[in-house]
């Protein structure tokens, strides 16, 4: 089956921009985390989408958001972007439930701000 | 705070021998344990989870996980070239449900 698929790959924006990534999950998983990676950070949690609504929210400023939809692909939009915010911003699907579950990664989308 | 400490690498084994990583964790209600292999440049791919105290073994990898210290470790034996990358430890916490990354352990093996 299908696994989590990140759009788009790489992309490259100026700052003050503003840029969305998608995730979509794998087919029936209702979970989708956000995370950003960098190399001096390690993988910092932004947030958690379940059936629509954020379940779980990491310390990133406001300027980090995100959405779920109905078929439970996210978005995550970052307003106003700053040359910090270049990094592998990655997905993570799962079924969602509080027992045991599994959760898969996406490829990512690496971000250049410049 | 949640956290999930790893030690500290780089680790670095020739090439045949068992690789033994470390993490430990401060939610003594987690019930759900994860290793992600990550390559250079590459997203993390779950490679192991295990829920219940004990040994779980798959192929060369086998997860240990002690909830009373709070401990989990990955081996992996027969170590090989292409066993180099970074492995993370997640745990699942209690109360929240989602899931806390260690910073990872970078691994080299050598022929």
């Amino acid at each position: 089956k299908a696994g989590v698929t990140q759009t788009p790959r790489y992309l490259i924006k100026t700052r003050g921009q503003q840029v969305t990534l998608s995730c979509s999950p794998i087919s029936g998983h209702r979970s989708v985390s956000w995370y950003q990676q960098t190399p001096g950070q390690g993988l910092q949690f932004l947030f958690e989408y379940f059936s629509e609504t954020q379940r779980n929210k990491g310390n990133f400023p406001g300027r980090f958001s995100g959405r779920q939809f109905s078929n439970s692909r996210s978005e995550m939009n970052v307003s106003t972007l700053e040359l910090g915010d270049s990094a592998l911003y990655l997905c993570a699907s799962s079924l969602g439930g509080r027992e045991n579950t599994e959760a898969f990664f996406g490829q990512g989308t690496r971000l250049t701000v410049v | 705070q949640k956290e999930v400490e790893q030690n500290s690498g780089p680790l670095s084994v020739p090439e045949g021998a068992i690789a033994s990583l470390n993490c430990t964790y401060s939610d003594r209600g987690s019930q759900s344990f994860f290793w992600y292999r990550q390559y250079s440049g590459k997203s993390p791919e779950l490679i192991m989870s295990i829920y219940s105290n004990g040994d779980k073994e798959d192929g060369r990898f086998t997860a240990q996980l002690n909830k009373a210290s709070q401990y989990v470790s990955l081996l992996i034996r027969d170590s090989q070239p292409s066993d180099s990358a970074t492995y993370l430890c997640a745990v699942k916490g209690s109360t929240l449900g989602r899931l806390y990354f260690g910073r990872g352990t970078q691994l080299t093996v050598w022929p």
